[in-house]
């Protein structure tokens, strides 16, 4: 079936650094991809998505893109912020019909000033 | 406004009791969904709901059910809860036509079960 692994955390940074948060996935096709920001105690928001290859997500200071030779679609920003400290799931759908959303286990992201 | 609401937030109850959570959306969206959140932040689909059609993702115990009234609505019922039960969840809803497929999350109830 299809999967997501991305990075184990907790990532620890200090303000203002670069940040990569790697996400590989396996799936048949052509999948839509995302990223989801869940901030403590609240649900899922999302981030930003991609849906063919070569296509470049983005949002917030938050980049991604999509590279089917590569299975990949990592998360990165110039210049973190405290602000910015959550949880981050890479998530894939095919779509077509009510198919769900196959997550990553999440990378819990700590920013110190 | 707010796109996707579930109430409540927090449920608190014992083992054996029936309870149910339920979800709304505005966004005029065709397909709901639930998912399950464990304690390890590990999210998995449980089940979707489009234009009357459930798909049910075969992992869930047949305790679990969803009803729908309409297409705004997707409330979940639990029979007999157990320990394992305790978990967040979530609803979503999305719009499965074009091509992005992209769902939009409900705050979440806290199900503890005592």
């Amino acid at each position: 079936g299809d999967s997501v692994t991305q990075m184990e955390g907790p990532v620890t940074l200090s303000e203002e650094a670069f940040l990569t948060i790697n996400c590989t996935y396996t799936a048949t096709g052509y999948p839509s991809l995302f990223w989801y920001v869940q901030y403590p105690g609240e649900g899922l928001q999302l981030l930003l998505k991609a849906t063919k290859a070569d296509d470049k997500g983005s949002n917030k200071g938050f980049e991604a893109t999509y590279r089917k030779e590569t299975t990949s679609f990592h998360l990165e920003k110039g210049s973190v912020q405290v602000s910015d400290s959550a949880v981050y799931f890479c998530a894939l759908t095919k779509g077509g019909g009510a198919d769900g959303l196959t997550f990553g286990k999440g990378t819990h992201l700590i920013i110190q000033p | 406004d707010t796109a996707v609401s579930q109430t409540p937030k927090y449920l608190v109850t014992q083992m054996g009791n029936d309870k149910s959570i339920k979800c709304e959306q505005n966004l005029g969206h065709d397909t709901m969904y639930w998912y399950k959140q464990d304690s390890k932040k590990f999210l998995k689909i449980m089940f979707s709901y489009n234009n009357k059609e459930l798909i049910i993702n075969e992992t869930v115990p047949n305790r679990f059910s969803p009803k729908s009234p309409d297409k705004a609505h997707l409330n979940l019922h639990i029979n007999s809860l157990e320990l394992g039960d305790s978990a967040v969840y979530f609803c979503a809803s999305s719009q499965n036509s074009g091509r992005t497929y992209e769902q939009y999350f409900g705050p979440g109830t806290r199900l503890t079960v005592t």
